[in-house]
């Protein structure tokens, strides 16, 4: 069966540090992947998503980026984080082809102090 | 432009009660819609998924949704709310290139 691994958890980091957030799906091949962040009172905001190796697409200009060295591994990324990255981040996946629902990960509840 | 529109940030409902949580999409194609249910701190569960055919799913934990392309919704119901069901909803569609867009979400609190 499939899985998804997001870590850590949490994470207090301070401004101007860099961040990376990994997250792994195991038991498919090729499936889409997606970053979300959840900051209060504002939603699930959609960040990035791939659909294959080196595919990214970026939905919001920000702070941050993504990448996806591998077919099952997609990382969030940011060189000097800043005050208002703080929030919830989601990692999910989806199998690429047809009709079918995206399969979250449990999240990492990032502080920036 | 919102591709899905959640318009109630909060709703309160009585133990016992009906429950619907609106949804409305701007999406050309037949739409992939979803419902999802968020505890705090938690992940994202699905509640339920329509693709085409039966307008009317079912879903987990006693919800359905309706699908009617004239209003351009999809509305979340459940007919008893149990105090468990107190949680964060959320509507999603996928647009075209795999592009999974959520709703601002709505708040459930269940009081009893």
């Amino acid at each position: 069966s499939q899985t998804i691994h997001q870590w850590p958890a949490t994470l207090v980091q301070p401004v101007g540090s860099p961040l990376s957030l990994e997250c792994t799906v195991e038991g498919t091949s090729n499936p889409n992947l997606y970053w979300y962040r959840q900051a209060a009172g504002r939603g699930l905001q959609l960040l990035f998503y791939s659909v294959g190796i080196g595919q990214i697409s970026s939905e919001v200009p920000q702070n941050l980026s993504a990448s996806r060295p591998q077919d099952r591994q997609f990382i969030l990324s940011s060189k000097k984080l800043l005050l208002s990255d703080s929030g919830f981040y989601l990692c999910a996946w989806r199998i690429g082809q047809g009709a079918f629902e995206a399969f979250f990960g449990q999240g990492t509840r990032l502080t920036v102090v | 432009a919102q591709s899905v529109t959640q318009p109630d940030i909060h709703i309160t409902v009585s133990e016992g009660a009906s429950l619907e949580l609106r949804c409305n999409y701007s999406y050309g194609a037949t739409p992939y819609l979803f419902w999802y249910v968020q505890s705090p701190g938690q992940g994202l569960q699905l509640l339920l998924k329509y693709f085409s055919g039966d307008t009317l799913v079912q879903g987990i934990k006693g919800f359905e949704a309706e699908f009617k392309r004239s209003q351009s919704s999809f509305n979340l119901r459940k007919p008893s709310v149990h105090w468990s069901d107190a949680a964060e909803y959320f509507c999603a569609v996928m647009e075209y290139g795999n592009k999974l867009v959520f709703g601002a979400g709505t708040i459930l609190r269940v009081k009893s």
